[in-house]
């Protein structure tokens, strides 16, 4: 089945280290997305790429580095400058065109040891 | 820039009763519109969406919204919840411009449903 696959699911970082989050689609779509979601807020967009080598920064992305290598990959890396990173992260992908819907993984929750 | 406002932070319902989710948008012209599902600990699945044409969409799990151009509104509605319907419920807007902000969505807050049986 065609899909979003977020990994781990559940995820600890220590002070000063720098975390991935992964993120492989299989539904050949060309955009990607990172957002994060804390209660009550909705949800944010950290970074997005709409073609492989090339990224945009989203509304929060201080603290926050992508790559986009792979069409089927967009990892998202939690570095040590994200002071408040305690959150639950989504990963989504699209395709490009008169603005299809977004789908969604299940998320990768964040916590701090 | 493009906004999305769900006044209802939380909605609490009996199973059986009408359900209507409120959402209103901010944006310069007619928008792509969505209405998205969030159970507990997962992502988020669409309902449904509004492009063009019918201003009444139907989606999946029987709900439907209703795009309303002069109240900037995109209601989400079941005629009759079931206790499954439970979960948060967010409305969100697509931009229409070309460019890289082409495919972007912003989000509401989300409106967390509960139902009593």
């Amino acid at each position: 089945d065609g899909g979003i696959t977020q990994s781990p699911k559940y995820l600890f970082r220590k002070e000063g280290q720098n975390v991935t989050l992964s993120c492989e689609q299989n539904l050949n779509h060309d955009a990607m997305y990172w957002y994060r979601q804390d209660p009550g807020q909705g949800l944010r967009l950290i970074y997005y790429s709409q073609i492989v080598n090339d990224f945009q920064k989203g509304d929060i992305a201080e603290g926050y580095s992508v790559s986009r290598e792979k069409k089927e990959s967009f990892p998202l890396t939690v570095t040590s400058a994200q002071k408040n990173p305690t959150a639950f992260y989504l990963c989504a992908s699209s395709i490009v065109e008169r603005n299809q819907p977004q789908h969604f993984g299940d998320g990768t929750r964040l916590s701090i040891l | 820039a493009q906004s999305v406002t769900q006044p209802d932070i939380h909605i609490t319902v009996s199973e059986g009763a009408s359900l209507e989710l409120r959402c209103n948008y901010s944006y310069g012209a007619t928008p792509y519109l969505f209405w998205y599902v969030q159970s507990p600990g997962q992502g988020l699945q669409l309902l449904l969406k509004y492009f063009s044409g019918d201003t009444l969409v139907q989606g999946i799990k029987g709900f439907e919204a209703e795009f309303k151009r002069s109240q900037s509104s995109f209601n989400l509605r079941k005629p009759s919840v079931h206790w499954s319907d439970a979960a948060e419920y967010f409305c969100a807007v697509g931009a229409r411009a070309g460019g890289t902000s082409y495919g972007k969505l912003t989000f509401g807050q989300g409106t967390i449903l509960t139902v009593h049986p």
